[in-house]
């Protein structure tokens, strides 16, 4: 049961664009998400995250969008850099007390293209 | 600062060995997870230690896996009688926090393979 899922395997996004990521839920536990960035041999690095009593976190060129009613999160990276080519991951995790473990999506590659 | 360390980096098993997997957190943190990666996935949980406490174990897949972080730092990841299925990347994370939601510090993972 994939409680967390981001559909498109890969995404292809002219340099200077938007890139837009996207990534639906099932679990109405879950309050609070995370976006994680992966380069090959490297762990998963943070890179912004959102709480549900918000709709919207942005940090720089990162923005996440938050949409409860809909159980669906995205990313937008504009303008799009070639080092933002990478795997993208998807986290959710439940706050109710002890709850530590993330839940992650399968991943988008993402390819900046010049 | 030095981030989260883990070794070897890759192993290669014979089906029915063990093996033994290290994860040095972030020096201080005292939340540590492991969590299994395989190919074309991401990550999975496995066990959540708070200090020298394992506080949930309930992605373990079975018996055969089994960690430990006897003084609260450094932890150990053992699976015995190793199976095909067991390939895949093992990571650490480590975070400070032990409430609430927060972002955990990951490792580069070692890469296990079972032939």
């Amino acid at each position: 049961d994939q409680q967390v899922k981001q559909n498109s395997p890969s995404l292809s996004v002219q340099e200077g664009r938007i890139s837009i990521l996207n990534c639906d839920y099932t679990n109405s536990m879950f309050d609070y998400f995370l976006w994680y960035k992966k380069y090959p041999a490297e762990g998963p690095t943070f890179l912004i995250s959102i709480s549900s009593i918000k709709d919207k976190n942005e940090d720089g060129r990162f923005t996440v969008f938050l949409n409860k009613s809909a159980k669906h999160l995205s990313l937008h990276i504009v303008p799009s850099q070639p080092g933002d080519s990478a795997v993208y991951f998807c986290a959710a995790s439940p706050t109710f007390q002890g709850a530590q473990k993330l839940v992650f999506g399968q991943g988008t590659r993402l390819t900046i293209n010049p | 600062g030095a981030g989260v360390s883990q070794s070897p980096r890759y192993k290669v098993a014979k089906r029915g060995q063990d093996v033994a997997l290290r994860c040095d957190p972030i020096s201080g943190h005292v939340s540590l997870f492991w969590y299994q990666q395989a190919l074309g996935q991401g990550p999975e949980f496995l066990t959540y230690f708070q200090n020298e406490a394992q506080l949930d174990k309930s992605g373990l897949p079975s018996d055969r896996f089994f960690a430990e972080r006897p003084e609260g730092s450094v932890s150990t990841l053992k699976i015995q009688r190793t199976q095909q299925e067991d390939s895949a990347v093992y990571l650490c994370a480590s975070s400070p926090w032990t409430s609430g939601p927060y972002e955990q510090y990951f490792g580069p993972g070692t890469r296990l393979t079972v032939t």
